[in-house]
C-alpha cells in the first residue's frame, strides 16, 4: 500500500501569511493526488485534484504542485476561514485510497 | 448535487448497522461511490468503494473492514448503502459517503455527505 506523510503536523500562522504544506508518498504516484480542507464537525471539502487542478469554486489563493513523490499545497494569503486541517489523498494505486495524517493550521 | 446520509447510532459490539446515502442533483448511476470514516480526533480512513453498473458494480474494501462491511447501491432509488456487520469498538467513527468522479485520468472524491456517527459500545 502507498503511505502518505504530511509535514508539518501543526502550523501556526497569521492572517495574510503565505503557507506551504507538504505531502510525500512512499512511492511515485504521478499526479494522482488530491487535497482536502476539513473544519471541525464538517465533511472534508475537495480543494485540489490532479495535484494542481483547482476544484470549481475554490478560491485562487489555493494552489497545488508536485509530481511523483513530493507535493505541496500553498495558500498565498491566509484568510480567517482557512484555519482548518488539510489532508492529502493518493488516487494512483487503490485500494486503498489512502489519506495522509493531516496538517492542522492554527492561529499564531 | 447533494448526498444525504441516514442510519448510524449506538450499537453493541458484534451487532450490525446499515448506513444509507441518498444522492440528488446528478445521475446517480453514472458515478462510483465511496465511504470514508473518521474516528474521534483522528484522520480520514477510506473504507469502501463501489463502481458503476457499467463497470460491473465492482467493490473494494479497506483491510480493516474486509469481510465485515458490505457496500451496495440501488440506482433505481439513488441510494448507496454500507452494511456494517460484526461491529467492533474500533469501528466507532463518523462515516461519510462521497461521490467518485472520473474525468480523463483523474479520479476524485468531489461531493461528500454530511456524515453520520456510529458508536460501538457495550
Amino acid at each position: 500500500d502507498i503511505q502518505l506523510t504530511q509535514s508539518p503536523s501543526f502550523l501556526s500562522a497569521s492572517v495574510g501569511d503565505r503557507v506551504t504544506l507538504t505531502c510525500r508518498a512512499s512511492q511515485g504516484i504521478s499526479n494522482y493526488l488530491a487535497w482536502f480542507q476539513q473544519k471541525p464537525g464538517k465533511a472534508p471539502k475537495l480543494l485540489i485534484y490532479g495535484a494542481s487542478t483547482l476544484q470549481s469554486g475554490v478560491p485562487s489563493r489555493f494552489s497545488g504542485s508536485g509530481s511523483g513523490t513530493e507535493f505541496t499545497l500553498t495558500i498565498s494569503s491566509l484568510q480567517p476561514e482557512d484555519f482548518a486541517t488539510y489532508y492529502c489523498q493518493q488516487l494512483d494505486s487503490y485500494p486503498p485510497f489512502s489519506f495522509g495524517p493531516g496538517t492542522k493550521v492554527d492561529f499564531k | 448535487v447533494q448526498l444525504v446520509q441516514s442510519g448510524g447510532g449506538l450499537e453493541q459490539p458484534g451487532r450490525s448497522l446499515r448506513l444509507s446515502c441518498a444522492g440528488s442533483g446528478f445521475i446517480f448511476g453514472d458515478y462510483a461511490m465511496n465511504w470514508v470514516r473518521q474516528a474521534p480526533g483522528k484522520g480520514l480512513e477510506w473504507v469502501a468503494f463501489i463502481s458503476t453498473k457499467d463497470y460491473g458494480g465492482a467493490t473494494e474494501y479497506a483491510a480493516s473492514v474486509n469481510g465485515r462491511f458490505t457496500i451496495s447501491r440501488d440506482d433505481s432509488k439513488n441510494i448507496a448503502y454500507l452494511q456494517l456487520n460484526s461491529l467492533k469498538t474500533e469501528d466507532t467513527a463518523v462515516y461519510y459517503c462521497t461521490r467518485g468522479f472520473l474525468s480523463g485520468s483523474n479520479y476524485r472524491f468531489d461531493y461528500w455527505g454530511q456524515g453520520t456517527l456510529v458508536t460501538v459500545s457495550s
